[in-house]
């Protein structure tokens, strides 16, 4: 069965860090691309960052540029979020996701999320 | 980014109907398409991806549709436990983007 679990969410305040991890099993994490989709209160989703099979290439949406960074292990199955210089508006629930598989490491036309974690919860408040 | 639209906001529907959903493209996204279902409180599920590939474990009255800018999931005989709020994606453009969602409800 796969599985996703994320952890580190929390009460953080304005301008602060928080790390959030997520741990893959029951399926080959190497073959896989991983991604953050974050969903705020009451509003829709929202892809903000993903990371290439090979932890080489990753990738984040404008509204987080320059303030998330994702990273990958994948000898521990592991896929990060270092998030600084936190908003109000990053409060949200935190999604891990997968894409398709891509054994090939050539992934676009599979960059759906297949697998989702339960999310970790993010608030942002003083 | 390219912009999802979805239509309607918000479906009112009771057991046994066909429902229909569309997601608009701002820009031809090659049928680089996925739909999710997502349940309060629970993380979205996906349904559909590349326009009309039923996910492992989807029921077949889900299916999907279209091309270029216009798509279509169609549930054929709405069920219990499809009430449910409903988003397409697109991944044809980095960075990928979602519709704003439809909320199937009674």
């Amino acid at each position: 069965e796969v599985q996703l679990m994320e952890s580190g969410g929390g009460l953080v305040q304005p301008g602060g860090s928080r790390r959030l991890s997520c741990i893959g099993s029951g399926f080959t994490f190497s073959d896989y691309e991983m991604n953050w989709v974050r969903q705020a209160p009451g509003k829709g989703l929202e892809w903000i960052s993903n990371i290439s099979t090979s932890e080489t290439v990753s990738g984040h949406a404008d509204s987080v540029k320059g303030r998330f960074i994702i990273s990958r292990d994948n000898a521990k199955n592991a896929v990060y979020l270092q998030m600084n210089n936190l908003r109000v508006e990053d409060t949200a629930v935190y999604y891990c996701a997968t894409g398709g598989p891509c054994p090939s490491g050539v992934c676009q036309t599979v960059a759906y999320f297949q697998y989702w974690g339960q999310g970790t919860g993010v608030t942002v408040s003083s | 980014d390219i912009q999802m639209t979805q239509s309607p906001s918000t479906l009112s529907a009771s057991v046994g109907d066909r429902v229909t959903i569309t997601c608009r493209a701002s820009q031809n996204i090659n049928s680089l398409l996925a739909w999710y279902q997502q349940k309060p409180g629970k993380a979205p599920k996906l349904l559909i991806y590349k326009t009309s590939n039923l996910e492992s474990g989807v029921p077949s009255r889900f299916s999907g549709s279209g091309g270029g800018t216009e798509f279509t999931l169609a549930i054929s005989s709405l069920q219990p436990d499809d009430f449910a709020t409903y988003y397409c994606q697109q991944y044809n453009s980095y960075s990928w983007t979602f519709g704003q969602g439809t909320k199937v409800e009674i």
